[in-house]
């Protein structure tokens, strides 16, 4: 079966640093694909980025980039140029070729501080 | 209006209960999904249908069941709440493309507490 770890309950950041999230999973499949999720104190859901499994290059968006490392199984988000609003709990995920299975980490929650 | 609507957003109920919880969405996608968050464990998927008549158990199904009334609808109930049912529950679409699930568009989420 799949797993998603995530080994940091809690981080922090000043307000215009970079801070990285780890992430590390694991399976069988050679398809698949791994998405950060971010959900503010409002409780929504909100996706940050998408990497497929099949793709070498690293997935960026703006300020949000990862460190996607497949033979490692790991799939890192960090956060360029952190801002107050990004404080929040954030979730790595993992879903298969087919969807049957989705598996989301236990979350990180990141402080930032002015 | 959103896209992914859940109702109730709130809903205090007594052990024993039959409770249920509505999703509705706008987004033409096919694909619908049930999760709970509990603080510190994250997201677990409960169900999921990929049509009206694929339905699927996820990692933990005991105690739930589902109805998907047409595409844009689909519900889960509990038959007979119980405290540790108590949870935030997501529902989600996705759409898939040619090579593979797009990401989940989620609900607002429904807090429920069991007594």
């Amino acid at each position: 079966a799949q797993t998603v770890t995530q080994s940091q309950p809690e981080m922090s950041v000043q307000e215009a640093e970079t801070v990285t999230l780890s992430c590390t999973y694991d399976t069988s499949e050679s398809d698949y694909y791994l998405f950060w999720y971010k959900q503010p104190p409002s409780r929504q859901m909100i996706l940050v980025i998408r990497q497929e499994a099949y793709k070498q290059q690293n997935a960026t968006e703006n300020r949000f980039s990862v460190n996607f490392q497949k033979a490692a199984k790991s799939f890192s988000l960090k956060i360029s140029d952190s801002q107050l609003g990004d404080a929040a709990m954030y979730f790595c995920a993992y879903h298969n070729q087919a969807g049957t299975a989705l598996i989301f980490g236990k979350g990180t929650t990141l402080s930032v501080s002015s | 209006d959103a896209d992914v609507t859940q109702t109730p957003r709130n809903r205090i109920t007594k052990t024993g209960k039959r409770i249920m919880l509505e999703c509705s969405q706008t987004k033409g996608h096919d694909r619908m999904y049930w999760y709970r968050q509990d603080p510190g464990l994250g997201l677990r998927l409960i169900y999921y249908s990929f049509d009206v008549k694929d339905i699927n158990k996820g990692e933990i199904s005991d105690g739930y069941s589902v109805s998907r009334q047409a595409q844009a609808k689909f519900s889960l109930s509990l038959e007979s709440a119980i405290p540790n049912q108590t949870a935030l529950y997501f529902c989600a679409t996705s759409d898939v493309t040619g090579v593979g699930p797009r990401e989940q568009f989620f609900g607002p989420g429904t807090r429920l507490t069991v007594l």
